[in-house]
């Protein structure tokens, strides 16, 4: 079985200014996705940026990007020039390529806060 | 543009009623599936289906069935509530092809008494 890690339950960055937040994985698959998720205080579950497996390029959406080093399993998403609706909780997921039958596998999730 | 639609958003049950949680998605996603959110604990998959009539067990299945007779809707019920499913529960939808992302409901905020 997969797993998801997340090591920081909390982080905080100035506004304006530059957050990474860290996630390994750990898994025996060659073929998978990986997913960055945002929690605001609605909770709403929001798609931040995702990442395939087999591509060497690191995604890109707007302010957010990924570090992704598939030999040392990790997947790391670092936040440009934040701002104050950056603030959430931050979930990094794994899905399987096997046809995605075996539904998300969840870290336990990183608070962000935004100083203002 | 509905996307998922969760009903209700906010229940309180006393142990040992029984309840349906609604899940409905206008998308034509094959794959549906419940999680459970607790604190500190991420979000841990309960049922998950791959299309109408074919339902599985997630991680932690116990004290909830589902059903999927259509493609839109795939209910999730609590048989005998307890204070251990207090919990915030997402319904989540996807095409069944892996390199998508999910698309999930509102939540429903579920506290057994």
């Amino acid at each position: 079985a997969q797993t998801v890690t997340q090591s920081q339950p909390e982080m905080s960055v100035q506004e304006a200014e530059t957050v990474t937040l860290s996630c390994t994985y750990d898994t025996s698959e060659s073929d998978y996705y990986l997913f960055w998720y945002k929690q605001p205080p609605s909770r709403q579950m929001i798609l931040v940026i995702r990442q395939e497996a087999y591509k060497q390029q690191n995604a890109t959406e707007n302010r957010f990007s990924v570090n992704f080093q598939k030999a040392a399993k990790s997947f790391s998403l670092k936040i440009s020039d934040s701002q104050l609706g950056d603030a959430a909780m931050y979930f990094c997921a794994y899905r399987s390529g096997g046809g995605g039958a075996d539904g998300l596998t969840f870290g336990k999730g990183t608070h962000l806060i935004i100083q203002p | 543009n509905a996307g998922v639609t969760q009903t209700p958003k906010f229940q309180v049950l006393k142990t040992g009623q029984s309840m349906t949680l609604q899940c409905a998605q206008d998308m034509n996603h094959e794959y549906m599936s419940w999680y459970r959110q607790d604190p500190g604990m991420g979000l841990r998959l309960i049922h998950y289906s791959v299309g109408a009539g074919i339902t599985d067990q997630g991680e932690v299945p116990n004290g909830y069935n589902v059903s999927r007779s259509t493609t839109e809707d795939f209910p999730l019920r609590l048989l005998s509530a307890a204070p251990s499913q207090t919990s915030v529960y997402f319904c989540a939808s996807s095409y069944l092809t892996a390199n998508y992302g999910y698309t999930f409901g509102s939540g429903t905020r579920l506290t057994v008494v």
